[in-house]
C-alpha cells in the first residue's frame, strides 16, 4: 500500500518568513495529493490540493509543487503569519473520475507543527 | 461541502466498557470513513463505512474492536468495545465529496 512520509515534524519561522513542508509517496499509481491544516483541537481542514497532471498550484500565499518523478510533493507558505500556526498533513490518493473509490484510500503524511513566531 | 457533527466531544470512560460515537452528515454519501488521531500523531483509517453492506476494516484493526454502523446515507456510529488506556485518543468520522474529505470535529476519548 501506500506509505507517505513528511518532513520536517516540527518547523518554527519568524512571521513573514517562508516554511516549506515535504512529503514523498511510494505508490506510482497515486495522483491526487492534497494538503490539510489542522488547528489546536480543531478539525483538519482542506487548504490545497494538487492532482498529478500539473506540477504546481499556487493560491494566495500557499502552493504545492509536485515532482512525479521523484515521486515527492511539497507546500510552501510565503509571508508567513502567526494565524499560520498549525499542523499540516500531506496525503495521497488515488481517485478517478468520479472521485475515490472505496479500495484506494487517503493515506496520511505524519504531520508538521508550524509555529510562526511573531 | 459536507456538515458533519460527530458526538460526544469528547468522553472518560472506564477500562473494560464500550463507547459508541455518532457522526450525521447533512447530504447522502456512499462512504463514511473511521480515524483514529492518536495525541500528537497523524490520522489514521480504522474501517469505511458504506450503506447496505459491512464496513472494510483496514489491517490492524477489527469489527470485533471497532464494530460499525451504516443504516443510512447519512449516519454512522463506530464503537470502542471493551476499552483499554490504549485507546485513548481523538476519532474523527470523515466523508468526501469528490476528492475533498470533510471531517468531523473530532471525539476525545479518554480511558481511565
Amino acid at each position: 500500500g501506500e506509505n507517505v512520509e513528511q518532513h520536517p515534524s516540527t518547523l518554527s519561522v519568524q512571521e513573514g518568513d517562508s516554511a516549506v513542508i515535504k512529503c514523498t509517496y511510494s505508490d506510482s499509481a497515486s495522483n491526487y495529493f492534497p494538503w490539510y491544516k489542522q488547528e489546536l483541537g480543531k478539525r483538519p481542514q482542506l487548504i490545497i490540493d494538487i492532482r498529478s497532471n500539473v506540477g504546481e498550484k499556487k493560491d494566495q500565499r500557499i502552493a504545492v509543487t509536485l515532482n512525479k518523478t521523484a515521486k515527492h510533493f511539497s507546500l510552501h507558505i510565503t509571508e508567513t503569519q502567526p494565524e499560520d500556526s498549525a499542523v499540516y498533513f500531506c496525503a495521497a490518493s488515488i481517485i478517478g473520475r468520479v472521485g475515490r473509490s472505496s479500495g484506494d484510500k487517503l493515506t496520511f503524511g505524519t504531520g508538521t507543527r508550524l509555529a510562526v513566531r511573531p | 461541502s459536507a456538515v458533519i457533527s460527530q458526538k460526544p466531544s469528547r468522553d472518560i470512560c472506564q477500562r473494560g466498557t464500550s463507547l459508541t460515537i455518532q457522526c450525521q452528515v447533512d447530504s447522502q454519501v456512499t462512504m463514511m470513513f473511521w480515524y483514529r488521531q492518536q495525541p500528537g500523531q497523524s490520522l489514521t483509517l480504522i474501517a469505511t463505512a458504506n450503506q447496505g453492506s459491512e464496513a472494510t476494516y483496514e489491517s490492524g484493526f477489527v469489527i470485533d474492536k471497532f464494530p460499525i454502523s451504516r443504516p443510512n446515507l447519512t449516519f454512522s456510529t463506530l464503537t470502542v468495545s471493551n476499552m483499554s488506556p490504549e485507546d485513548s485518543s481523538i476519532y474523527l468520522c470523515s466523508v468526501e465529496d469528490q476528492t475533498e474529505a470533510f471531517f468531523g470535529q473530532g471525539t476525545r476519548l479518554t480511558v481511565v
